[in-house]
């Protein structure tokens, strides 16, 4: 069974700060792996998504990054900003699994100024 | 181009009432999910389905729970007699045919159980 797991659970950093969130999963059949953000109260935002066969995705100041074989994705955010403030959530969709994403319990993210 | 809409935002319910939360895809997707966030937990896979058909249900509880996505008209995931447990957010998400398509969600609907 895929088990997904997000280090830290929450996060607080000032304005400016280059900062990693970190995603691991315990099967490596994966067909790609999707970056969501998720603000209180509302629903997902899809940030980036990554196939297997890939080894970054880069939108604007973010990057993810994607080791399938170790089982980690890391979420990279350059120059943050109060704006960035959310929940942020990996999902991976397994080989075998139909269409069906598992999700972290997600990084709770606080920019402060 | 309208991104996936869900209704109501807001659901209030008494125990054993019944809950019917509508989904309504992105133009041009023909897959739909539903997802269950319960608090402090993260979501859950319910159950897929494409037009008039369930692919996978493996999410979805046994009892009181059913979800439909007729020819015509918005995704319908329904929730009989519903009990104080049931209470989360629950969320929508469409895509295009295709195993590698990105899920696109809706704000979700907040059920709460009185």
């Amino acid at each position: 069974k895929q088990e997904v797991t997000q280090i830290p659970a929450a996060l607080s950093v000032p304005e400016g700060e280059n900062l990693v969130l970190n995603c691991s999963f315990t099967d490596s059949a994966i067909y790609n792996l999707q970056w969501f953000r998720q603000d209180p109260g509302k629903g997902l935002t899809s940030l980036l998504l990554i196939q297997s066969s890939q080894r970054e995705q880069t939108s604007g100041r973010l990057n993810a990054s994607l080791d399938k074989s170790s089982g980690r994705s890391t979420l990279y955010i350059a120059a943050s900003q109060p704006g960035d403030s959310a929940t942020y959530l990996c999902a991976v969709k397994i080989t075998g699994g139909g269409n069906k994403l598992t999700f972290g319990t997600g990084t709770q993210l606080k920019v402060e100024l | 181009n309208a991104g996936v809409m869900q209704n109501p935002r807001h659901l209030v319910r008494r125990r054993g009432q019944e809950a019917r939360l509508r989904c309504s895809p992105m133009k041009g997707h023909s897959h739909v999910y539903w997802y269950r966030q319960l608090p402090e937990e993260g979501l859950k896979f319910m159950v897929y389905l494409q037009k008039e058909n369930i692919i996978d249900e493996s999410g979805m509880p046994k009892e009181r729970f059913s979800a439909e996505f007729p020819k015509e008209g918005p995704s319908i995931l329904r929730i009989q007699q519903v009990v104080r447990g049931d209470s989360a957010a629950y969320f929508c998400a469409s895509s295009r045919a295709g195993i590698n398509e990105k899920l696109f969600f809706g704000s979700g609907t907040q059920l709460s159980v009185l």
